[in-house]
C-alpha cells in the first residue's frame, strides 16, 4: 500500500520569508499524481497545487512552488514571500494513476507565520 | 463555485447512539468521499462512492455505514457511536477520475462522543 510522510509536525516561518515543506511518499507504481492541500483554522481545506508524476518540470503556482524528485520520492512545498495567510495545516497527498479518484493523506505540517 | 456542505460543525453524542452525519455537494460530482482527520493521523478515508447507490469501503470502514440515494448527497452512518469514533469527519467530492481532478471539501463535523 502508497504510505504518504510529513516529517514535520510543525514548521514556522517569519513573515515575507521562504519555508519548505517536506514530503516523500512510498509506491512502486510509474504513474501518479500528488498534491499539496491547505487546510485554514476552521475553514475548508483547498487545493494549492498538484504535480503529474510523468511532467520532469515542478508545478507552479504563484508564490507556491514544488520540488519534485521521482526517484527519491520526494515532493517538498515551497512558499516564497510567505503571508499570515499562509498559516494552516498542510497536507501532501498521493493519488495512484490507477486507483480511481482515491488520495491518500500525509500526516499533515501546521505552518505557523509570524508577523 | 463548488459547494460542499456539512450537516453540522459541531456534534455531540452519547456511547452507543445511532449517528448521521449528511454531506451535500451542488456540482453535480459523481464521486464523494468521508474521512476522518485525527492529529498526527492526517486524513484517513472510510468510505466513497462513484454513483449513486454505490459504495467502496476505504481505509478504516469498520463501526461506519454509508448511503447514497441520491447524486448530491452522501450519509455517513455510526451505527453505535464509541468514543474512539471521537474525530472531525470531512466530506468531500470530485469528478470521475480524470487524473489531476482535485477534491472539493466540507467545512467539517467534529463529533464528540462521550
Amino acid at each position: 500500500a502508497q504510505t504518504v510522510t510529513q516529517s514535520q509536525p510543525e514548521m514556522s516561518v517569519q513573515e515575507a520569508e521562504t519555508v519548505t515543506l517536506s514530503c516523500t511518499y512510498d509506491t512502486s507504481e510509474s504513474d501518479y499524481y500528488l498534491f499539496w492541500y491547505k487546510q485554514p483554522p476552521s475553514r475548508q481545506m483547498i487545493l494549492v497545487i498538484r504535480q503529474e508524476a510523468y511532467k520532469q518540470q515542478n508545478a507552479t503556482e504563484n508564490r507556491f512552488s514544488v520540488n519534485f524528485q521521482k526517484a527519491a520520492k520526494s515532493f517538498s512545498l515551497k512558499i516564497s514571500d510567505s503571508q499570515l495567510g499562509d498559516a494552516a495545516m498542510y497536507f501532501c497527498a498521493y493519488k495512484q494513476e490507477t486507483s480511481g479518484s482515491r488520495l491518500t493523506f500525509g500526516e499533515g505540517t501546521q505552518l505557523t507565520v509570524n508577523p | 463555485d463548488v459547494k460542499v456542505t456539512q450537516s453540522s460543525r459541531y456534534l455531540v453524542k452519547r456511547t452507543g447512539e445511532k449517528v448521521f452525519l449528511e454531506c451535500v455537494q451542488d456540482m453535480d460530482h459523481e464521486n464523494m468521499f468521508w474521512y476522518r482527520q485525527d492529529p498526527g493521523l492526517g486524513l484517513r478515508l472510510i468510505y466513497f462512492s462513484y454513483d449513486v447507490k454505490m459504495k467502496e469501503k476505504g481505509d478504516i470502514p469498520e463501526g461506519y455505514s454509508v448511503s447514497r440515494e441520491k447524486k448530491e448527497r452522501f450519509s455517513l452512518i455510526l451505527e453505535s457511536a464509541s468514543t474512539n469514533q471521537t474525530s472531525m469527519y470531512l466530506c468531500a467530492s470530485s469528478l470521475p477520475w480524470t487524473g489531476e481532478d482535485e477534491q472539493y471539501f466540507g467545512p467539517g463535523t467534529r463529533l464528540t462522543v462521550t
